[in-house]
């Protein structure tokens, strides 16, 4: 059963802290997302790479970093966690050429991140 | 097992007429069932629904929820060519994770 994994469900974090989320994919896919989603705001993408070592910015990249060394794995990288960066954390991944988000788009479990 | 279906998967229809896409849901700790128009690298939020039977407006487009039969429907009254996207189902449950149905393609033809 193909799947995206993120490493964690839910993560409570300092101020201040250097924060790691993880998501990997076995799906063979070029492309990975990250988005974050808050209520009332929908989904906002941060970051999205459709390439190893390639990353592009999404419309909310401010606070946040990313790393692809490998195919599989897209990590997301707060540098200085802050309070408002306390939400839920969605990984995606799509195959070459898909950058839509349909049905052949997979979606991690979420990560729920709480900066305290 | 937590699980969002939506129906139909896909769908063509002509300018003008009014389409109802479905969402079906088993989901454990329930908190909001929201509605997404996808077409480019991110959903555009559309509704969030949390009680049952208040219908939710933005134009052309109206939701509702069933909490009791767990299911709730997106209408598109007079759709245009602009409304031709993915449209996505996701269900909250609280405190733990977003349950994401596949998705409804619509294609609307002038």
């Amino acid at each position: 059963d193909v799947k995206v994994t993120q490493s964690s469900r839910y993560l409570v974090k300092r101020t201040g802290e250097k924060v790691f989320l993880e998501c990997v994919q076995d799906m063979d896919h070029e492309n990975m997302f990250w988005y974050r989603q808050d209520p009332g705001l929908g989904l906002r993408l941060i970051y999205f790479s459709y390439d190893v070592k390639m990353k592009e910015k999404g419309d909310i990249p401010e606070g946040y970093s990313v790393s692809r060394e490998k195919k599989e794995r897209f990590s997301l990288i707060l540098e200085s966690a802050s309070t408002n960066q306390t939400s839920m954390y969605l990984c995606a991944s799509t195959p070459p050429g898909r950058f839509l988000v349909n049905t052949e788009a997979f979606f991690g479990q979420g990560t729920r991140l709480t900066v305290v | 097992e937590d699980k969002v279906v939506q129906s139909p998967l896909s769908l063509v229809v002509h300018e003008g007429d009014t389409v109802t896409l479905n969402c079906s849901y088993e989901v454990t700790n329930f908190r909001s069932l929201l509605w997404y128009k996808q077409e480019k690298k991110a959903p555009t939020f559309l509704f969030m629904l949390t009680s049952s039977g208040i219908e939710k407006k933005s134009g052309r487009l109206s939701s509702i929820l069933d909490k009791k039969e767990l299911f709730s429907i997106l209408n598109i009254t007079a759709t245009q060519t602009g409304d031709s996207a993915v449209y996505l189902c996701v269900v909250d449950q609280a405190g733990t994770a977003l349950i994401f149905g596949k998705g409804t393609t619509l294609s609307v033809s002038s």
